[in-house]
């Protein structure tokens, strides 16, 4: 069974705190996404990556960074955390195969900023 | 850039009825569509993906078609049940995926 795991479900932290978030996959999947999802927004794209090392801006990039130093472990990172970054946050993978390339999310994490 | 609509917002309906969900999307130049299930603080579940290719899918009661020339989808779900109670949500893959924000139903018992 697929599995995308993600280090905490909810969160709370003071502005200016750095944060990390961390998503593991066990499916051997090249890409691996964070998302946030905010009510009446639908869910935006962050950050991705494509392989170990790499990574790509999303649509929202500004108060973000992201780390995948091994295949199967993507994190997100928030430098200086503001009340604006509260939200839930999805990590998703998925395998890089010729035009089908079904997501599997994580349950999300909802960060509290204070 | 690629802007994905779903309407309704949300919708109640009794059990045992049948459900139509829409999508619709601007730019017609992707890899395949993707319908999801949310429930309530939890993640997303795939439920179907079509490719730009075909003209639907099915899975057991949900039905997804899609005309990749006007831009639109429909996820049809058959004599719904409570069960059926979530939030869909429709996304595009044009290389990465866009989302709709989301279509609420309540299956009433």
């Amino acid at each position: 069974d697929v599995k995308v795991t993600q280090s905490s479900r909810y969160l709370v932290k003071r502005t200016g705190e750095k944060v990390f978030l961390e998503c593991v996959q066990d499916m051997d999947h090249e890409n691996m996404f964070w998302y946030r999802q905010d009510p009446g927004l639908g869910l935006r794209l962050i950050y991705f990556s494509y392989d170990v090392k790499m990574k790509e801006k999303g649509d929202i990039p500004e108060g973000y960074s992201v780390s995948r130093e091994k295949k199967e472990r993507f994190s997100l990172i928030l430098e200086s955390a503001s009340t604006n970054q509260t939200s839930m946050y999805l990590c998703a993978s998925s395998s890089r195969t010729g035009g089908e390339e079904t997501q599997y999310f994580g349950p999300g994490t909802r960060l509290l900023v204070l | 850039k690629q802007e994905v609509t779903q309407i309704p917002a949300a919708l109640s309906v009794p059990e045992g009825e049948n459900l139509v969900l829409n999508c619709s999307f601007t730019d017609s130049a992707i890899y395949n569509l993707q319908w999801f299930r949310q429930d309530p603080g939890k993640g997303l579940t795939s439920l179907l993906l079509i490719q730009s290719s075909q003209r639907e899918q099915t899975s057991g009661r949900l039905n997804a078609s899609l005309d990749k020339s006007s831009g639109r989808s429909t996820l049809y779900i058959a004599a719904s049940q409570p069960g059926d109670s979530a939030t869909y949500l429709c996304a595009v893959n044009d290389y990465k995926l866009s989302f709709g924000a989301g279509t609420t139903v309540t299956v009433r018992a």
